[in-house]
């Protein structure tokens, strides 16, 4: 089956940095990734859609100068969070879809969890 | 807002029995998916049924799907411990070229040995 990586699988960093998360489907192309936000025992928020080549959509309340995104190719996305601060603790997850018989699949990555200190 | 909700939040059931998990939606959908999370990891893919579907079949798994309800079932037979994880069903809505996934709040299955 279809694969997504991700990458660190944690971080933890101080507050005031920026951190990169890598995101890469490693069989297949994934024009559309998804990110995604849990908090502990909570259900997984969408936060933004990015299709290759364009800028990325994102959710009501998702700060787009916070939580850089791009989608240089059609394997790689990165999510990058900008003076990240203690309440941006979280797993982030990303999914990759690829379009298969009409219906679309979405593979998820196994997330990272970042804390920040 | 989340689409998807289930019920019950928490379940525990004994290594053998069936576990039954129940999520109602409010929109129209395309397709309905259930997902497996173990503590702290990432998302398995377990069924996907379609909004024409009505009963899908995937080894112990068995996933209802009532459009007119707007309501999905997810009953995992003869339960085992390894079956212990968070489940989560999401709704799938495709206008166009895009869809995009919702999830609900999960379910806490436990399985005692």
């Amino acid at each position: 089956g279809a694969v997504v990586s991700q990458h660190p699988s944690w971080v933890i960093c101080k507050s005031g940095t920026s951190v990169k998360i890598e995101c890469r489907s490693l069989d297949f192309q994934a024009t559309t990734m998804f990110w995604y936000r849990q908090f502990p025992k909570q259900s997984l928020m969408l936060m933004a859609t990015s299709n290759e080549g364009s800028k990325a959509t994102y959710e009501q309340g998702v700060e787009k100068d916070k939580f850089l995104i791009n989608h240089a190719s059609l394997t790689l996305s990165t999510l990058t969070v900008t003076s990240a601060h203690p309440e941006d603790s979280s797993f982030y997850i990303c999914s990759a879809r690829e379009v298969q018989l009409g219906v679309y699949e979405q593979y998820f990555g196994p997330g990272t969890r970042l804390t920040v200190t | 807002s989340q689409q998807g909700e289930e019920d019950p939040q928490a379940l525990s059931i004994q290594e053998g029995e069936n576990a039954t998990m129940n999520c109602s939606y409010k929109t129209s959908i395309n397709n309905l998916q259930w997902y497996r999370q173990n503590s702290g990891r990432g998302l398995v893919h377990l069924i996907l049924i379609r909004s024409n579907e009505r009963e899908k079949h995937s080894g112990r798994l068995r996933v209802t799907l009532d459009t007119s309800k707007k309501s999905s079932s997810l009953l995992i037979t003869a339960s085992r411990a390894a079956d212990t994880a968070s489940y989560f069903c999401a709704t799938a809505l495709v206008t166009g070229a895009n869809s995009k996934l919702t999830f609900g709040k999960g379910i806490t299955l436990s399985v005692r040995p």
